[in-house]
């Protein structure tokens, strides 16, 4: 069964930090993996989407990687800034039409 | 496009009653799915959609139906409502490739449903 992890549960970093997000999976049998955002009372933001065939896919000042081998993906988020402050998670499109999500890394941005 | 809407954004049910949450999109995605969000648990999926007509079960089927009559419409019924369907409920929908595999998935607002 796959499983999903995502680690650290909670990061407070300054203003202007580079910083990394890291997703974890058990079985390298995906299709695709998307990243999202969820603002506190509110639903998710598609981020990144990465197909299996990529290593990685950039947005702005955002760059998701890949590797299938080694059951993992990782969210870059460059300067942070206070209004990056939400919840992230990832997503493994796992199987047909089925989506397994982890369980999210809260990041706060201080100003 | 109003993109993935669903109603209502909030809901009190008592044990055993029945209601129905809708969710609708405006995308003509084919992919339709219903998730719950739980502390520590992250987002589960119930039920989803290919196609109208054409339905199957997620990870956490129990308790829920679903129909899809139309390419927009998706809604959930919870039959007999109970304490552990407490939740936060969240509309997702996907073109699909190929035919067979999801792409960008864009979710609802959700829904907040307490049972007492």
């Amino acid at each position: 069964k796959q499983e999903v992890t995502q680690i650290p549960a909670a990061l407070s970093v300054p203003e202007g930090e580079n910083l990394v997000l890291n997703c974890s999976f058990t079985d390298s049998a995906i299709y695709n993996l998307q990243w999202f955002r969820q603002d506190p009372g509110k639903g998710l933001t598609s981020l990144l989407l990465i197909q299996s065939s990529q290593r990685e896919q950039t947005s702005g000042r955002l760059n998701a990687s890949l590797d299938k081998s080694s059951g993992r993906s990782t969210l870059y988020i460059a300067a942070s800034q206070p209004g990056d402050s939400a919840t992230y998670l990832c997503a493994l499109g796992s199987g047909t039409y089925k989506y397994i999500f982890g369980t999210g890394t809260r990041l706060k941005v201080l100003a | 496009n109003a993109g993935v809407t669903q109603t209502p954004k909030f809901q009190v049910l008592k044990t055993g009653q029945s209601m129905t949450l809708q969710c609708a999109q405006d995308m003509n995605h084919e992919y339709m799915s219903w998730y719950r969000q739980d502390p520590g648990m992250g987002l589960r999926l119930i039920h989803y959609s290919v196609g109208a007509g054409i339905t199957d079960q997620g990870e956490v089927p129990n308790g829920y139906n679903v129909s899809r009559s139309t390419t927009e419409d998706f809604p959930l019924r919870l039959l007999s409502a109970a304490p552990s369907q407490t939740s936060v409920y969240f509309c997702a929908s996907s073109r699909l490739t190929s035919g067979i595999r999801t792409d960008t998935q864009y979710f609802g607002p959700g829904t907040r449903l307490t049972v007492l």
